[in-house]
């Protein structure tokens, strides 16, 4: 079965920038989508369509997919941005979610 | 807006079934989206279970394939979820959750537009 892997935790002050990545055999030719999930919260989309930011998501968040990585960046990091952020991809009609990773603004 | 609500039993015992229901709100189940369950189980990730289309065409995560049904009733605007056979390992927040639909010459690039506010259900006797 197809995996996405992702770092399972990063660290960040506030105002730097915060990457993060997801690894994936060719998952470049996959287009990947990224979900915040805040504590107590349902997940939302933050970036669709590899770089897609949806109606009132901060254009602080921007991301890239390509090779085997998609990287979700966030920049000028808020203390409202400490969640877990998943990847997503479709192996053929099959949803698959990366392995998360949790975001901790120091 | 569109707005999703899950309903079902918030304790299961091993061995039973546990059927979900998600009534859809500000959206036909009857348009051109796909109409999704994820969990997120205990200490981990979330979790694609499968799919439902207006037409009942359906796509299941292949670890759950044989235990999970997914269907629609387009008289309530509402799609559900039976997972069978459960274990403690089924414990988790369920989310019912729109998949929009995008058409691409590039493969799928459906995304996650609307979530449920999750069902905490628990596989305990």
């Amino acid at each position: 079965s197809y995996e996405l892997t992702q770092p399972p935790s990063v660290s960040v002050s506030p105002g730097q920038t915060a990457r993060i990545t997801c690894s994936g055999d060719t998952l470049g030719n996959k287009y990947v989508s990224w979900y915040q999930q805040r504590p107590g919260q349902s997940p939302m989309v933050v970036i669709f369509q590899d770089d897609k930011r949806p109606s009132g998501i901060p254009g602080r968040f921007s991301a890239s997919n390509s090779g085997d990585t998609a990287t979700l960046t966030i920049s000028g990091t808020q203390p409202m941005d400490e969640a877990d952020y998943y990847c997503q991809a479709w192996d053929y009609n099959t949803g698959v979610f990366g392995t998360g990773t949790k975001v901790t603004v120091l | 807006q569109v707005h999703l609500q899950e309903s079902g039993p918030g304790l299961v015992m091993p061995s039973g079934t546990l059927p979900l229901t998600c009534a859809v709100s500000g959206d036909s189940i009857s348009g051109t989206n796909w109409w999704t369950w994820v969990r997120r189980t205990p200490g981990a990730g979330l979790e694609w279970i499968g799919e439902v289309y207006p037409s009942g065409s359906t796509n299941y995560n292949p670890s759950l394939e044989g235990r999970v049904t997914l269907s629609v009733d387009k008289s309530k605007n509402q799609f559900s979820l039976k997972l069978d056979s459960l274990t403690a390992a089924d414990t988790a927040m369920y989310y019912c959750v729109r998949a929009r639909s995008l058409h691409t010459n590039m493969g799928r690039a459906n995304f996650f537009d609307y979530w449920g506010q999750g069902a905490l259900v628990t596989v305990a006797s």
